[in-house]
């Protein structure tokens, strides 16, 4: 079965570590996104990417860096420098370089709990 | 600077009738709509689009129905079932533009159906 697996589930950190989020497709998208939700706020945009070797900051970078080294894997880091982490993260990936015409497919997502 | 909005945070509605979401969007450069469902602790779900191209789209029981001179959408579910509930989230895109590339989504509507 084809998917998008984002490991672990829940993670809890301490104030000014970093964290690392996994996430993994095997759907052979070339497009991943990483996005971030909190209540009222609907989801935000954090990184994308549209091909390997290649990212783009969306509206909520900062505090954020990812990598994209292989196709099936988009990998978030949370930084120190992140003010308010405590969230849940969703990974999501679509076939082609832009989400017109394919939508996007969703992990379930890792909640994040910083404290 | 909130470009998809969906100002009903919560909706009630009883089995068999008519739920309808709306969403209201300022970029004019959208082009293609998109909405989602999502369950608690899970990634969100497609369920149906729609380009600039068309004023309305059915799949099954749910239909999305376009305004563009409004920039306004909406979700029609009928008959609501109680399997419905959950966060219904809009979405949009661009095929040109700073929007290429990535959706942008609305806070979120809780749709609630009760037998």
């Amino acid at each position: 079965d084809g998917g998008i697996t984002q490991s672990p589930k829940y993670l809890f950190r301490k104030e000014g570590q970093n964290v690392t989020l996994s996430c993994e497709q095997n759907l052979n998208h070339d497009a991943m996104y990483w996005y971030r939700q909190d209540p009222g706020q609907g989801l935000r945009l954090i990184y994308y990417s549209q091909i390997v070797n290649d990212f783009q900051k969306g509206d909520i970078a900062e505090g954020y860096s990812v990598s994209r080294e292989k196709k099936e894997s988009f990998p978030l880091t949370v930084t120190s420098a992140q003010k308010n982490p405590t969230a849940f993260y969703l990974c999501a990936s679509s076939p082609s370089s832009g989400t017109y015409g394919s939508p996007l497919h969703f992990g379930n997502g890792t909640r994040l709990t910083v404290t | 600077d909130q470009q998809v909005k969906q100002n009903s945070p919560s909706l009630s509605v009883q089995e068999g009738r008519i739920s309808i979401l709306n969403c209201d969007y300022t970029n004019s450069m959208f082009d293609y709509f998109l909405w989602y469902k999502k369950y608690p602790a899970e990634g969100p779900t497609f369920l149906i689009s729609i380009s600039s191209i068309k004023d309305k789209n059915e799949d099954g029981r749910f239909t999305v129905f376009l305004n563009k001179s409004a920039k306004h959408l909406s979700l029609h579910i009928v008959p609501s079932q109680p399997g419905d509930s959950a966060v219904y989230f809009c979405a949009a895109s661009a095929i040109r533009g700073t929007s290429y590339g990535k959706l942008t989504f609305g806070q979120g509507t809780i749709l609630t159906v009760h037998p």
